[in-house]
């Protein structure tokens, strides 16, 4: 039962640094979106997909970019990375984009530091 | 705007003791309400919903909440609180879609021996 699996869980970079965090889910959910997670702050949608090569962007969007080739994988790209960006990371997916087909389930998150 | 509160950062109860989390919402219809629960070093996990009919919900692990339209609360509840209930649990707030949930800030749980 891998249910959504991300890596790393846990990463350093330095300013300007690029990388990316994998997500793969392996329910056949159509519906995938990534957060990330500030101490005081809950949780806050950074992009999603409701399918194979449809993406758009969350509440926070800035210095992520994401895409979503297969139905199974779901990216997060930061191309330049900035202290700001020193967050924990998760990946959740759910059947469809409505809230009643299905609840959201998450990955265990990945821990990302930049100097 | 739709928003979430969840006044308490911190709470600690001894095991054995009753729970009571509170949360406190603004929406502009009738929202879609969920608590979450995070374990140390692990992702979120679903404990319960509400999308309409019986204000007072069940959820997994012996947890409660209710819905009570005229304070804008979804506050959870558990009778007994075990060790293992000691987690970071969040309030969420959210419409028809999955895009649309606002999470709270979270309380985090101690549970004293």
């Amino acid at each position: 039962n891998a249910g959504v699996t991300q890596t790393p869980k846990f990463q350093v970079l330095k300013t300007g640094q690029s990388m990316t965090l994998q997500c793969a889910q392996d329910m056949n959910h159509e519906y995938m979106s990534w957060y990330r997670q500030d101490p005081g702050m809950g949780l806050r949608l950074i992009h999603y997909s409701v399918g194979a090569g449809i993406t758009d962007q969350g509440e926070v969007p800035n210095g992520y970019n994401v895409s979503r080739s297969t139905t199974e994988d779901f990216p997060l790209r930061l191309l330049s990375a900035a202290p700001s960006q020193t967050s924990v990371y998760f990946c959740a997916s759910s059947l469809q984009l409505t809230v009643r087909t299905g609840e959201l389930f998450f990955g265990e998150g990945s821990r990302l530091t930049v100097l | 705007a739709q928003s979430v509160t969840q006044p308490d950062i911190h709470i600690t109860v001894s095991e054995g003791a009753s729970l009571e989390l509170r949360c406190n919402y603004s929406y502009g219809a009738t929202p879609y309400l969920f608590w979450y629960v995070q374990s140390p070093g692990q992702g979120l996990q679903l404990l319960l919903k509400y999308f309409s009919g019986d204000t007072l919900v069940q959820g997994i692990k012996g947890f409660e909440a209710e819905f009570k339209r005229s304070q804008s609360s979804f506050n959870l509840r558990k009778p007994s609180v075990h060790w293992s209930d000691a987690a970071e649990y969040f309030c969420v707030v959210g419409g028809y879609n999955n895009n649309d949930m606002r999470f709270g800030a979270g309380t985090r749980l101690t549970v004293k021996p």
